[in-house]
């Protein structure tokens, strides 16, 4: 079982806000890094997946950036808006772990005041 | 929409009886998973399939036992259903796409042990 930190664990920010979260995950036998976006009473979707070291994926105003060397991921949002009020997960896939599984860390709640 | 559904979405149900979550998907991907949701762990892994009748215990299995005897089907039973067990359990499947495979999540079965 990997171990995955997601901080902070919650964030209230306001409308126009702009904001970040890290995850930190064992940077040994790295395979992937998916980030999700989880709302309350819905099932978690896919944000990005990323591989390569220094990767950057964007997705409107939401962006992240992954370091394989050292095992951190950051989630930007710009301009945070209400409708990104959401808990972000993200999930290693390690390439050691038995079916290559993904693992979720606790998550960032976010909650975006208008 | 990936494709998942789940029945039922939701149960109530006292403790000591059984209780048996469907996941269907319509993809034919091979592996699908049994995530349960907890406060703080965002999600973890109860059992997987990599195949018809090929399944392996996630980081927390005690209590549960799944099977797989279709490529569209995958069971999650509870033996004896406990309060610990109160939670929502979300299906994933696993889409290996043309490079990076993602999972996708079923809409989530909330259960209620009394």
């Amino acid at each position: 079982i990997l171990n995955v930190e997601q901080s902070p664990q919650s964030l209230h920010v306001q409308e126009g806000d702009s904001t970040n979260f890290t995850c930190s995950f064992p940077s040994s036998n790295f395979y992937a890094l998916h980030w999700y976006r989880w709302e309350t009473a819905k099932s978690p979707e896919a944000l990005f997946v990323m591989t390569l070291n220094g990767d950057e994926k964007k997705k409107g105003r939401i962006s992240a950036t992954l370091n394989t060397k050292e095992g951190y991921s950051y989630l930007y949002i710009k301009g945070s808006q209400p409708e990104d009020s959401a808990t972000y997960l993200c999930a290693p896939r390690g390439g050691n772990n038995a079916g290559n599984m993904l693992t979720f860390g606790g998550g960032t709640r976010l909650m975006v005041k208008p | 929409d990936a494709g998942i559904t789940q029945s039922p979405r939701h149960k109530v149900t006292e403790t000591g009886t059984p209780v048996t979550l469907r996941c269907h998907q319509t993809e034919n991907h091979r592996y699908m998973y049994w995530y349960r949701q907890d406060p703080g762990h965002g999600l973890r892994l109860i059992h997987y399939s990599y195949g018809v009748k090929d399944t392996d215990k996630g980081e927390v299995s005690d209590g549960y036992s799944v099977s797989r005897s279709k490529t569209e089907d995958f069971l999650l039973t509870l033996e004896s259903a406990t309060s610990s067990q109160t939670s929502v359990y979300f299906c994933a499947i696993r889409d290996p796409g043309t490079g990076n495979p993602v999972e996708y999540f079923g809409p989530g079965t909330r259960l209620l042990v009394l």
